[in-house]
């Protein structure tokens, strides 16, 4: 199954960090990926990393990648107001017709307060 | 230009209406998509256009019809939609090489679509 599991709700005070879990069931998952969705907005990718890979940074944003307990997480440091929104995170599965759609979790809700 | 834009933001629509959805990039992809969102759930992909060929149709009812007309644009005609049809409507697009299973999608912002 390519089933894509999220925690619904994460609520952060300004300033700490964030932890954003997911976790996925098809080990032949090539890429994985974070979007973000804010109000009334379409998605927007944040970030991606390789199946081979455990840890990419890029700024803020670090992700982990637990392939054996097929877990990842993403981590915002310094978490800002402007952070609030919907976090999917996705994997990229190939299926037989050979496309590689993502397929999205249910979403994580990133509130942070002052 | 990384943009993908989307027409009209918001629509009405009896059921007895015939409207359609506009989509449109330049960014040079060669794969668009639809996706239907309801509030508080993931995108649920409805039809994938690869090279301006409809490759994926996830079973998507008649009453929604795609329209690829050339490689930037997009379309969907909606003709006798039901109530619960109303969603945000999404579409994306990305580079279609299909490498290694890196596709990075781009996604518009929307039609937030009601029908009563």
């Amino acid at each position: 199954g390519e089933d894509v599991e999220q925690s619904l709700f994460l609520s952060v005070r300004e300033g700490d960090s964030s932890v954003i879990n997911c976790t996925y069931t098809d080990s032949s998952s090539t890429y994985l990926y974070w979007y973000k969705q804010e109000p009334g907005a379409g998605l927007q990718l944040l970030t991606y990393i390789f199946s081979n890979m455990d840890m990419k940074q890029d700024q803020r944003l670090t992700v982990l990648l637990n392939k054996k307990d097929k877990h990842l997480s993403l981590r915002i440091a310094d978490t800002q107001t402007g952070d609030s929104a919907i976090y999917f995170c996705a994997e990229s599965i190939e299926p037989s017709g050979g496309s590689y759609i993502p397929t999205f979790g249910r979403g994580t809700s990133l509130i942070v307060h002052p | 230009d990384t943009e993908v834009t989307q027409t009209p933001k918001h629509l009405v629509m009896g059921m007895t209406n015939k409207k359609s959805l506009k989509c449109e990039q330049h960014m040079g992809h060669r794969a668009m998509y639809w996706y239907k969102q309801k509030a508080k759930k993931p995108p649920e992909l409805m039809f994938v256009y690869s090279y301006e060929k409809l490759s994926i149709n996830e079973s998507v009812p008649s009453r929604f019809s795609p329209e690829c007309p050339n490689s930037s644009l997009l379309n969907l005609h909606l003709h006798a939609l039901q109530p619960e049809d109303s969603a945000l409507y999404l579409c994306a697009s990305s580079q279609g090489t299909w490498v290694r299973g890196n596709e990075k999608l781009f996604f518009g912002s929307g039609t937030q679509l009601s029908v009563l």
